[in-house]
């Protein structure tokens, strides 16, 4: 079975461009979410799509947006780019959408696409 | 704020030495406990999920336990091999979300 896969690996913007990073979860796995990795940071949770919705939003500011496609292929956009926006995004697929109370359920994650912006 | 702690941050082991690291997490509300193994350039990958107070996981090598009611887990690498040099993280289950710690580094030299 193929792994979440992640388009761009690598990209490079200017501040003030936005950006689409792509996802491809696991196939027949429906819920797809999205953490951000900066140096010294722990993964941070950024959002969590199932079934076209999203269920779950972490702490960050509205510049950071996604979407979900009817085939479960999911797109991160950053607009107004910040330099403090340079970062490992990954995404991590499962079957079922997390719980209100907890997550319980594996996440299989994808490579991480490497954002640099100058 | 859910915060997750792992220590030590850092761990150099010479091949064939046992080593084990720590995730200190709140007690309250528990669901879950994650754990995974990041290799340089490669994906995260899932190691165990514990939910039960007491849980003890093995894969191979590896062995994690849980003690929710005191908020730890531990992760045992037997005989560390070379090709265990990556950065082991934690994870709280928690809000529908993972909430993870900084992870720990661990290289072994041949």
């Amino acid at each position: 079975k193929a792994g979440v896969t992640q388009t761009p690996r690598y990209l490079i913007k200017t501040r003030g461009q936005q950006v689409t990073l792509s996802c491809s979860p696991i196939s027949g796995h429906r819920s797809v979410s999205w953490y951000q990795q900066t140096p010294g940071q722990g993964l941070q949770f950024l959002f969590e799509y199932f079934s076209e919705t999203q269920r779950n939003k972490g702490n960050f500011p509205g510049r950071f947006s996604g979407r979900q496609f009817s085939n479960s292929r999911s797109e991160m956009n950053v607009s107004t780019l910040e330099l403090g926006d340079s970062a490992l995004y990954l995404c991590a697929s499962s079957l079922a959408p997390g719980l209100a109370g907890g997550r319980t359920d594996t996440q299989y994650f994808g490579p991480g696409t490497r954002l640099t912006v100058l | 704020i859910l915060n997750v702690e792992q220590s030590p941050q850092s761990l150099h082991v010479q091949e064939g030495d046992s080593t084990n690291f720590t995730c200190s997490f709140p007690s309250s509300n528990f669901y879950a406990l994650h754990w995974y193994r990041w290799e340089t350039a490669k994906s995260p990958e899932a190691l165990f999920v514990m939910t039960l107070n007491g849980d003890e996981k093995k894969k191979g090598r590896i062995s994690a336990t849980l003690n929710t009611k005191e908020g730890y887990s531990y992760l045992y690498i037997k005989g560390s091999q070379p090709e265990d040099s990556a950065t082991y993280l934690c994870a709280l289950g928690s809000q529908g979300n993972l909430i993870f710690g900084k992870g720990t580094k661990l290289s072994v030299k041949p």
